[in-house]
C-alpha cells in the first residue's frame, strides 16, 4: 500500500473562486486518479494524472474546469476552477503502484461552494 | 452502457452475526475486482480484492465471492463488529491489451449498520 495525503482536508469557498487541492504519496508510484464523490454517491472518476504530460479526463470532464499537474510521481494537484456549487463534492485521490495493483485512496477534501 | 450496481443499499445487522453485502456487475469483460469500505468522513480503504480466475478469496473476517455466471460479487463479513459499520463499494476493471489495469467502475455502495 503507500501512505496518501491530501491538502486542505476541507475548504468553504465562494463561488466563481477557483481551489487547488494537493496530493502527496510516501513512494513513486506509476498511476495517480482524481475522483469526484458527491454527497450520499458513489466515486466517479475525473481523470488519470500522467507525469509530465497532460492528464486523461473521463467523459464530462474538461481541462479547463479540473486542470491537474503531476510535476513528478509522488505528487499531484487538482484545481477546481470557477466553482459553482453544485462543484460541493469529496475529491479523492487514488495510487496505483504499479499499474497492475488495486488503488489505494488519500483521505479526500471535502469541498462546500457557497 | 455498462455499470456495476448493489442489490441492498441499507443492512442493518446485529453484533456479532455474519454480514452479506452483494453487487452485481454487467460488464463480462471485468477481470479484476475490489471491495472497499468507506467510513464517515475517511477515504476510501481497500479490504479485499479478487481476480476472475478465482470464485472465493479470503482474508481477515471477510470473504469474497465471485458468480462469473451471473456476474455476481459478494462480500461476506463474519462476526461483523461496530467498527464494521460503513459504506461498501464494489469495484470493478478491466486490464488493459498491455497489461495494465483499466479504470476502476465503482458501483453505488451500501451502508452497513452495525446494532450492538
Amino acid at each position: 500500500s503507500a501512505v496518501i495525503s491530501q491538502k486542505p482536508s476541507r475548504d468553504i469557498c465562494q463561488r466563481g473562486t477557483s481551489l487547488t487541492i494537493q496530493c502527496q504519496v510516501d513512494s513513486q508510484v506509476t498511476m495517480m486518479f482524481w475522483y469526484r464523490q458527491q454527497p450520499g454517491q458513489s466515486l466517479t472518476l475525473i481523470a488519470t494524472a500522467n507525469q509530465g504530460s497532460e492528464a486523461t479526463y473521463e467523459s464530462g470532464f474538461v481541462i479547463d474546469k479540473f486542470p491537474i499537474s503531476r510535476p513528478n510521481l509522488t505528487f499531484s494537484t487538482l484545481t477546481v476552477s470557477n466553482m459553482s456549487p453544485e462543484d460541493s463534492s469529496i475529491y479523492l485521490c487514488s495510487v496505483d503502484k504499479t499499474a497492475q495493483e488495486t488503488q489505494y485512496f488519500g483521505p479526500g477534501t471535502r469541498l462546500l461552494v457557497l | 452502457g455498462e455499470s456495476v450496481g448493489l442489490h441492498l443499499p441499507t443492512l442493518s445487522v446485529q453484533e456479532g452475526d455474519n454480514s452479506i453485502i452483494n453487487c452485481a456487475y454487467s460488464n463480462s469483460a471485468s477481470d479484476y475486482f475490489i471491495w472497499y469500505k468507506q467510513e464517515s468522513g475517511k477515504g476510501p480503504q481497500f479490504i479485499i480484492d479478487i481476480r476472475s480466475n478465482m470464485d472465493k478469496r479470503q482474508g481477515q473476517r471477510v470473504t469474497v465471492l465471485l458468480n462469473k455466471t451471473v456476474k455476481h460479487l459478494s462480500l461476506q463479513i463474519a462476526a461483523t463488529q461496530p467498527g464494521d459499520s460503513a459504506v461498501y463499494f464494489c469495484a470493478e476493471s478491466v486490464m488493459n491489451y498491455g497489461g495494465s489495469q483499466g479504470n476502476l467502475i465503482f458501483g453505488k455502495g451500501t451502508k452497513l449498520s452495525v446494532k450492538p
